[in-house]
């Protein structure tokens, strides 16, 4: 089984409706991430967690939420879906040690495209 | 803007052959890694290197730091078609508290 999975792989949905994308891991990392990456672009940073009890927003929070339920599971709401949100979205995982950030393990992805 | 900038941004190559990928950034960093990703898949760690090491190796992967110059290469000897991907760098900033990936390098290697 995949240590990072995303649900829905796919979703097509129209302007307004609230949506929401769910990453769940078994690799037992306390800091989890949202990324969206636009075609020929790289990731850009939503929102990450480095515990449960603790949230930040990352460069694009905008029109976005999110709720970290659990040490495994990180969930990302878009609350009025709107077409320039229609992106891949990637859930990543990492574990810290001492001052330096190790690797990070990305899920396979949801592709979002809102009509 | 980006802190780690990837160029060229596409390379196109026969199988056999060696690529480079080269990374700046514009602040101090504790490490740099590189990513992979397939069309359309989560990106995969391939390698990280420390801002007090120079060189790093792993299989066909040499990677290469120069943190004077704020920059970073990454060089894949002996290509195969397998290796066609889009290849990240992410930095690690002092300054900050998580990684910044660029924009990529997309590499096609030819049969």
């Amino acid at each position: 089984d995949a240590d990072v999975t995303q649900t829905p792989r796919n979703r097509i949905t129209k302007t307004g409706k609230r949506i929401m994308l769910e990453c769940s891991q078994t690799k037992g990392h306390d800091r989890m991430y949202w990324y969206r990456q636009d075609p020929g672009l790289g990731l850009r940073l939503i929102y990450y967690s480095f515990d449960v009890k603790d949230i930040n927003k990352g460069e694009i929070s905008d029109g976005y939420s999110v709720s970290r339920q659990a040490q495994a599971k990180f969930s990302l709401s878009l609350e009025s879906a709107i077409p320039n949100q229609t992106a891949l979205y990637f859930c990543a995982t990492s574990d810290f040690k001492g001052a330096s950030y190790n690797e990070q393990f990305f899920g396979p992805g949801t592709r979002l495209t809102v009509l | 803007s980006q802190q780690g900038e990837e160029d060229p941004q596409a390379l196109s190559i026969q199988e056999g052959e060696n690529a480079t990928m080269n990374c700046s950034y514009k602040t101090s960093i504790n490490n740099l890694q590189w990513y992979r990703q397939n069309s359309g898949r989560g990106l995969v760690h391939l390698i990280l290197i420390r801002s007090n090491e120079r060189e790093k190796h792993s299989g066909r992967l040499r990677v290469t730091l120069d943190t004077s110059k704020k920059s970073s290469s990454l060089l894949i000897t002996a290509s195969r078609a397998a290796d066609t991907a889009s290849y990240f760098c992410a930095t690690d900033e002092t300054s900050g508290s998580r990684l910044t990936f660029g924009e990529g390098t997309q590499l096609t290697v030819n049969p």
